[in-house]
């Protein structure tokens, strides 16, 4: 059973424009969302994260969009660079610290 | 401050051998994971631990896979006999005990593959 779902698989965009990951989960016991970011050959690095009481959270070019009704959260990072090509994982749990489910991740590439 | 270490970074056996990976965690943090990452997925839970205590293992295929983190520090995931469906990266992660923010450090991985 997916509980986390990602999309789209794959992003390309120009260096400036704006990434868009969108993320849909299931278990409406989830009550922490974390977004991480890999690249090839490390872990994952926690990126930004927000909780269900609030509906956006920005920190620099990264931004959460959290909508508990629909229970989607996405992430969008503006003025794109090249450095930000990595795959980009969405997550959620339902204690913070607790057992992290994993969106199947996005790989962007920023095209300079 | 080290962040979290594992070894070896890169294994490649036959099937049927053995194979060990072990994990260092941040100074401080009682909180242990291993998870497994297949090529372009997510990472899955293996195992958790709490100090010495296996606190959640239910996604551990205990019939070839153990782990042990002996005096609530090091961890070993250990894999016997190894099955071709095995290869992947092996994540290891850590964070301090009632973290209220919720992070978790990785190590960079150790991957794996079965000839």
């Amino acid at each position: 059973q997916q509980q986390v779902k990602q999309s789209p698989q794959s992003l390309i965009v120009q260096k400036g424009g704006i990434s868009i990951i969108n993320c849909a989960y299931e278990n409406t016991a989830f009550d922490y969302f974390p977004w991480y970011q890999q690249f090839p050959g490390k872990g994952p690095a926690l990126l930004i994260a927000i909780r269900p009481d609030v509906s956006e959270k920005k920190e620099g070019r990264f931004t959460i969009s959290f909508n508990k009704s629909a229970k989607q959260f996405s992430l969008h990072i503006m003025d794109s660079q090249p450095g930000d090509s990595a795959t980009y994982f969405c997550a959620a749990s339902k204690a913070a610290g607790n057992k992290l489910t994993f969106g199947g991740g996005t790989r962007v590439l920023v095209k300079p | 401050e080290a962040g979290v270490v594992q070894s070896p970074r890169y294994k490649i056996i036959e099937k049927k051998q053995p194979v060990a990976f072990w994990c260092n965690p941040i100074s401080g943090h009682n909180t242990l994971y291993w998870y497994l990452q297949n090529l372009g997925q997510g990472p899955e839970l293996l195992i958790r631990y709490e100090n010495e205590e296996a606190v959640d293992d239910s996604q551990l295929p205990k019939d070839r896979f153990s782990a042990e983190r002996l005096k609530g520090v090091d961890s070993t995931l250990k894999i016997q006999p190894a099955e071709l469906g095995d290869s992947a990266v092996y994540l290891c992660a850590s964070s301090p005990r009632r973290s209220t923010a919720g992070e978790l450090f990785f190590g960079e991985g150790s991957r794996l593959t079965v000839l």
